[in-house]
This record gives C-alpha cells, sequence and structure tokens, in this order.
C-alpha cells in the first residue's frame, strides 16, 4: 500500500488561508469516506484534526475544515495562527481493511 | 477523559525480540478497535497495526506480518504488540491509539509514544 501524496510543505501569513491536498486511489480515499487528517508537533502525540472526511472532533477549532473529491482530499486552515505550525497527516481506511497514511505536509507559518 | 500510555521500547538487536504494551483509561476499552502507528527517524507516520474491540479481527502492514502479532487483555484495559524478528527498519517510535468505532474511522486518541531501537 503506497502512502497518500501531500505536498511536502506549505505556508502562509497569519490570517490567510492555506489548503493542503491529500492523493490517494479509488481503493482508499475515493473508495471511503474515512478520511481523517492529523496534526503532530514532533515529540508528542498526533491529535485528530477532521475525521469522516469534514467532521471536526469536540474541541478543534472551526478554522479548520476539510473536503473530498474523487481521489483527493482536503483541510484547510482558515486564519492561519502562529500555534498552526506543524505537520499534518491525512490519512484514510482502505480496501483491503488496512489504513494508510500521508506523507505528511509541514505547515510553517512565516 | 481517555488515555493511553506506552512502554515496552528499547535497544534490542537485530532478529531480537521487543513486546510493547499499552495501558488504556477512561473509555470501555472492549468497545474500540485498536491501533499501532509508527514513525522511523525522519519520516511520517506509518500505520503497523488494528485489532477490533473484541479481538477476532487483526490486520497488519505488509512489512510486518509474519513478525509482529497485536492482542489485547481486557481484565487489563491493555493492548499488546509482539514484535519478533526485528529488523533496523523497524527502528521508530511506535504509538498506540484508540479508533472511533469498531473497526473503521479514525484515530481520536493517542499516546505518547515508546522508542524501540534495532541496531547492533
Amino acid at each position: 500500500q503506497s502512502a497518500l501524496t501531500q505536498p511536502a510543505s506549505v505556508s502562509g501569513s497569519p490570517g490567510q488561508s492555506i489548503t493542503i491536498f491529500c492523493t490517494g486511489t479509488s481503493s482508499d480515499v475515493g473508495g471511503y469516506e474515512y478520511v481523517s487528517w492529523y496534526q503532530h508537533h514532533p515529540g508528542k502525540a498526533p491529535k485528530l484534526m477532521i475525521y469522516d472526511v469534514s467532521n471536526r472532533p469536540s474541541g478543534v477549532s472551526n478554522h479548520f475544515s476539510g473536503s473530498k473529491s474523487g481521489n483527493t482530499a482536503s483541510l484547510t486552515i482558515s486564519g492561519l495562527q502562529a500555534d498552526d505550525e506543524a505537520d499534518y497527516y491525512c490519512s484514510s481506511f482502505t480496501g483491503s481493511s488496512t489504513y494508510v497514511f500521508g506523507t505528511g505536509t509541514k505547515v510553517t507559518v512565516l | 477523559e481517555a488515555q493511553l500510555v506506552e512502554s515496552g521500547g528499547g535497544l534490542v538487536q537485530p532478529g531480537g525480540s521487543l513486546r510493547l504494551s499499552c495501558a488504556a483509561s477512561g473509555f470501555a476499552f472492549r468497545d474500540y478497535a485498536m491501533s499501532w502507528v509508527r514513525q522511523a527517524p525522519g519520516k511520517g507516520l506509518e500505520w503497523v497495526s488494528t485489532i477490533s474491540g473484541s479481538g477476532g479481527n487483526t490486520d497488519y502492514t505488509d512489512s510486518v506480518k509474519g513478525r509482529f502479532t497485536v492482542s489485547r487483555d481486557y481484565s487489563k484495559s491493555t493492548l499488546y504488540l509482539q514484535m519478533n524478528s526485528l529488523k533496523a527498519e523497524d527502528t521508530a517510535i511506535y504509538y498506540c491509539a484508540k479508533l472511533r468505532g469498531t473497526y473503521f474511522g479514525a484515530f481520536d486518541v493517542w499516546g505518547q509514544g515508546t522508542v524501540v531501537t534495532v541496531s547492533s
């Protein structure tokens, strides 16, 4: 199972909006509504930001949003803040009853 | 509050074995699937294994099939990962994670991780 494809890095100024794309196949992202997104600060536990494509867990700011079109999912951070700087990973359930993560995107707040 | 605490990591020689543990608290352990996810040095997150809430279903990433075994003890609310025939490429931080559902979905609770180093 190959990793889902994400850009290595995305940057933006405070207050701007950025979008991270996550590209898979019809056997993972395109075939299931089980796409999720995680924020990871190195040395800490990853944190769930979006589940089931577009749902936010309780306690996650509404400036994070998710969507999907075909085999590509996306995470949008609106009104970028300094503490949004982290690594972000997408993940999807697959047709083999397994999970696959994206390659990861480093978000930098300029 | 749901919490996961991993233990059991360490330094092991190639070909050796190690058993990781993950103590769960704050939720009904039997009701949720559990997974192991790892991160090798300088690399991204990699799903390793999932076990269903009942323990009757397990899945593994191809690179660990036949070497790793996931299990759970309901009396201790603890998840395990038995790792045999370890290779250098198994070196990573190993996280346990709770799934939102019985087998499908997102990883909504994570532990802090335990470090496994495979080296001679």
